[in-house]
């Protein structure tokens, strides 16, 4: 079945203990992604990455970092986590290799729910 | 910033009632405007994905417009039934990335 999965569902954490939040697909996806959801703000990019080894910068990336060694796999990591940083994580993946060409749909993870207290 | 609006924010519709949704989004730099379903407790779904202007698209009873040149997109649900119930997410994609809206929140009521 194709899927994007991320580990683990639910975390609950204290400020400064760092973490990772795994995100795998096994579609062959070049374009992996990671949002963030609050209440009221709407999805925001983290991260995104074109292809292995090659990541960039979302609209809210600080105090986040991830890597792309594989293709099936975008960890994300917080390295020091604070409580500004609880908030609903979704990993999502597409086929789409640049942009212009038109994106194709996105396929998401079933989200990863983190309380930093 | 790029804003992508959506409205109304949410809607409570009757079974069967018809109803309809804006994503208004910058029109320059356009790629394509993406729609997404997305359930309490799931993730999202997509539904569309359109990137001509005056492009128009169908799943069962749920359609899209597509107007770049003014920077919106309509989505319809016809016949509206419980299951609809969701948000509907739409994001404008600009470059690399996706911009979302905030999202219509629907309830249908049996």
């Amino acid at each position: 079945e194709a899927q994007v999965t991320q580990n683990p569902r639910y975390l609950i954490t204290v400020t400064g203990k760092k973490l990772t939040v795994t995100c795998s697909q096994n579609m062959n996806h070049e374009y992996m992604s990671w949002y963030r959801q609050d209440p009221g703000l709407g999805l925001r990019q983290i991260y995104y990455s074109m292809n292995v080894e090659v990541t960039d910068k979302g609209d809210v990336p600080e105090g986040y970092k991830v890597s792309r060694k594989e293709k099936r796999n975008f960890p994300l990591i917080l390295e020091s986590p604070s409580p500004n940083q609880t908030s609903l994580y979704f990993c999502a993946s597409s086929s789409a290799t640049s942009g212009g060409a038109g994106y194709n749909e996105q396929f998401f993870g079933p989200g990863t729910r983190l309380t930093v207290l | 910033i790029l804003n992508v609006e959506q409205s109304p924010q949410s809607l409570h519709v009757q079974e069967g009632d018809s109803t309809n949704f804006t994503c208004s989004f910058p029109s320059s730099n356009f790629y394509a405007l993406h729609w997404y379903r997305w359930e309490t407790a799931k993730s999202p779904e997509a539904l569309f994905v359109m990137t001509l202007n005056g492009d128009e698209k169908k799943k069962g009873r749920i359609s899209a417009t597509l107007n770049t040149k003014e920077g919106y997109s309509y989505l319809y649900i016809k016949g509206s039934q419980p299951e609809d119930s969701a948000t509907y997410l739409c994001a404008f994609e600009n470059t690399d990335k996706l911009i979302f809206g905030t999202g219509t929140r629907l309830q249908v009521f049996p």
